[in-house]
């Protein structure tokens, strides 16, 4: 079956740095993926929605300026978080349709564990 | 806004069926069912979707009633790895909105 995969599984940064993620589709081209966050014992919370070729549609509440998103090929999307805080800290997960005219599985990678220090 | 309402939780004897509900009483007529489960620290596992009629895969089986406002996962011999927190979403424009899932205990 169809893979999206992240990178990397997990990363520790200091306060103030910049962190970037990675989500790849390895077998099949994706034109839209998503990216959620997910603190502990919490559900999956949207994030955005990442366009190949134009720019990220968020989440009303979401600071774009904080966690910019980048599909630049139709197999990559990244999203970093800027000058990250101890708050900023979660559970990372991208998506991606297979297939985004039809309303079939979407695949989701292993998530990024971000830890803020 | 997540749009649908699961316990959250439920236990489950080691082979027995699992029952898991769900209400979504406001879905439009274009979005699907979807359910999704999470195992601790992993992404979403996809297990099986529908739009109105009953479907059944090797995983589990949907079960959706005629309005479209409920619908029950059933995981017909539960094991013990299918401990995990089970996720009933609607889908639409490609959008998952998740709510906040029911931890499942299966135990021996």
């Amino acid at each position: 079956g169809a893979v999206v995969s992240q990178h990397p599984s997990w990363v520790i940064c200091k306060s103030g740095t910049s962190v970037k993620i990675e989500c790849r589709s390895l077998d099949f081209q994706a034109t839209t993926m998503f990216w959620y966050r997910q603190f502990p014992k919490q559900s999956l919370m949207l994030m955005a929605t990442s366009n190949e070729g134009s720019k990220a549609t968020y989440e009303q509440g979401v600071e774009k300026d904080k966690f910019l998103i980048n599909h630049a090929s139709l197999t990559l999307s990244t999203l970093t978080v800027t000058s990250a805080h101890p708050e900023d800290s979660s559970f990372y997960i991208c998506s991606a349709p297979k297939d985004p005219r039809s309303y079939t599985e979407a695949f989701f990678g292993q998530g990024t564990r971000l830890t803020v220090v | 806004d997540a749009k649908t309402t699961q316990p959250p939780s439920m236990d489950c004897a080691e082979g027995r069926a699992a029952n898991l509900p769900c209400n979504h009483s406001t879905i439009s007529g274009n979005e699907y069912v979807y359910w999704y489960r999470q195992i601790h620290s992993q992404g979403p596992q996809y297990i099986i979707h529908g739009l109105k009629n009953n479907e059944t895969n090797e995983m589990a089986s949907l079960i959706i009633t005629e309005d479209r406002k409920s619908s029950t996962l059933i995981l017909p011999h539960a094991t013990l790895r299918d401990t995990a927190v089970y996720y009933c979403t609607l889908y639409n424009f490609n959008k998952f909105y998740f709510g906040s899932g029911t931890k499942l205990n299966v135990k021996p």
